[in-house]
């Protein structure tokens, strides 16, 4: 399996919603990531988690969220967004930090509405 | 100084041309480069990867590193109409939290029947 699934593909929620994102390898990879991606900019790094550990907090509103609740599933929980925050949000994995590309997902588009 | 830098174009090339998309990073002491193909709506998919001095090739694609010079360069050879995509160049960056894949603005490639 060389995939990241991500899921849901799609969501719309409101700004009192809580909702979760949810990703998945069974690569082995140890490094996850969350990067948020505007339309027309590059993926923007949120967070890194490796070996189950946060990493790195890209200093990301607390209204984001991320769980790793093992080596294989990276959750991110969005509470309270705003607008702004409708963005592709995307998972992935890497074999560590530091080592190798980078594997995405295929993005979870969010509206915020 | 951005971290990546790319032109972020259009660059329009006929087909059966040899594209060639620039990259020019910030970091010194990066050692990981890579290059990333998305495709309107789509997650970015991994390529490139380099991480020694000179070219590297895979089938259509090579890629060139000059760490000294502080630039990466992705050819494309006998460019294809499926290859028309934004091209998104990256760079491990070492922070103290930890190696952060950092991505260029990314150049958008037309190529043109």
């Amino acid at each position: 399996d060389t995939e990241v699934t991500q899921t849901p593909k799609h969501l719309v929620m409101g700004m009192t919603n809580k909702k979760s994102l949810k990703c998945e390898q069974h690569m082995g990879h140890r490094a996850m990531y969350w990067y948020k991606q505007k339309a027309k900019k590059p993926p923007e790094l949120m967070f890194v988690y490796s070996y189950e550990k946060l990493s790195i907090n890209e200093s990301v509103p607390s209204r984001f969220s991320p769980e790793c609740p093992n080596s294989s599933l990276l959750n991110l929980h969005l509470h309270a967004l705003q607008p702004e925050d409708s963005a592709l949000y995307l998972c992935a994995s890497s074999q560590d930090i530091g080592l190798g590309g980078y594997t995405f997902g295929s993005g979870t588009r969010l509206t915020v509405v | 100084q951005k971290e990546v830098e790319q032109n972020s174009g259009p660059l329009s090339v006929p087909e059966g041309a040899i594209a060639s998309l620039n990259c020019t990073y910030s970091d010194r002491g990066s050692q990981s480069f890579f290059w990333y193909r998305q495709y309107s709506g789509k997650s970015p998919e991994l390529i490139m990867s380099i991480y020694s001095n000179g070219d590297k090739e895979d089938g259509r694609f090579t890629a060139q590193l000059n760490k000294a010079s502080q630039y990466v360069s992705l050819l494309i050879r006998d460019s294809q109409p499926s290859d028309s995509a934004t091209y998104l160049c990256a760079v491990n960056i070492v922070t103290g939290g930890g190696n952060k894949l950092t991505f260029g603005t990314g150049t958008q490639l037309k190529v043109e029947l």
